[in-house]
């Protein structure tokens, strides 16, 4: 069992570049969820989706988009970087609303 | 809107100390609390998960309460130790009508030897 996993750990992006960070699970979660953490701010929600074919969005959403078309798969899309955006992004997981969140070890994005 | 809040930001013990950490949170119709432990540069470790029917949870020498009726959760550390060192973080989930995890800023926890 990997868990939750994501690529890459590490980018720099130049300013109006896109990319697409990669979460996976291996737990047969519903729940998966993206969140950025910014120095002494504590996680904010990005996106989050209960399952394969519904997303919602969080308290942060502008700048990034997200597709679930598995249940394993769960990929944030940033169109258009702006160093706003600069922060370490995690991808969680959980089977259910009752059960224990599960992180994965983050991407750490610059964009200059 | 849900708010977590967490206090001190930063603590400081020596070695073998009890001490124990505090959150709370603005809407007391949660679902449950999660405390996690984040090691610098590391992703959140899940510690103890208290559901909103459960007063306590007890890990080795970690105990977390839950008083939902005061909105407030406290995270007891026996005999602490140096790799205990970590930041730590409470999550609640629900409240405000949503059942997505609201997060506090965390407890910055260094035990000297």
């Amino acid at each position: 069992n990997a868990g939750v996993t994501q690529t890459p750990k590490f980018r720099i992006l130049k300013i109006g570049q896109s990319m697409t960070l990669q979460c996976t699970q291996d737990m047969n979660h519903n729940y998966m969820y993206w969140y950025r953490q910014d120095p002494g701010m504590g996680l904010k929600l990005i996106y989050y989706s209960v399952g394969a074919g519904i997303t919602d969005k969080g308290e942060v959403p502008n700048g990034y988009n997200v597709s679930r078309s598995t249940t394993e798969d769960f990929p944030l899309r940033l169109e258009l970087a702006a160093p706003s955006q600069t922060s370490v992004y995690f991808c969680a997981s959980s089977y259910s609303i009752t059960e224990k969140l599960f992180f994965g070890s983050g991407t750490q994005l610059s964009v200059l | 809107k849900q708010e977590v809040t967490q206090i001190p930001a930063a603590l400081s013990v020596p070695e073998g100390e009890n001490l124990v950490l505090n959150c709370s949170f603005t809407d007391s119709a949660i679902y449950n609390l999660q405390w996690f432990r984040q090691d610098p540069g590391k992703g959140l470790t899940s510690l103890l998960l208290i559901q909103s029917s459960q007063r306590e949870q007890t890990s080795g020498r970690l105990n977390a309460s839950l008083d939902k009726s005061s909105g407030r959760s406290t995270l007891y550390i026996a005999a602490s130790q140096p790799g205990d060192s970590a930041t730590y973080l409470c999550a609640v989930r629900g409240g405000s009508g949503t059942y997505k995890y609201i997060f506090g800023t965390g407890t910055r926890l260094k035990v000297l030897a």
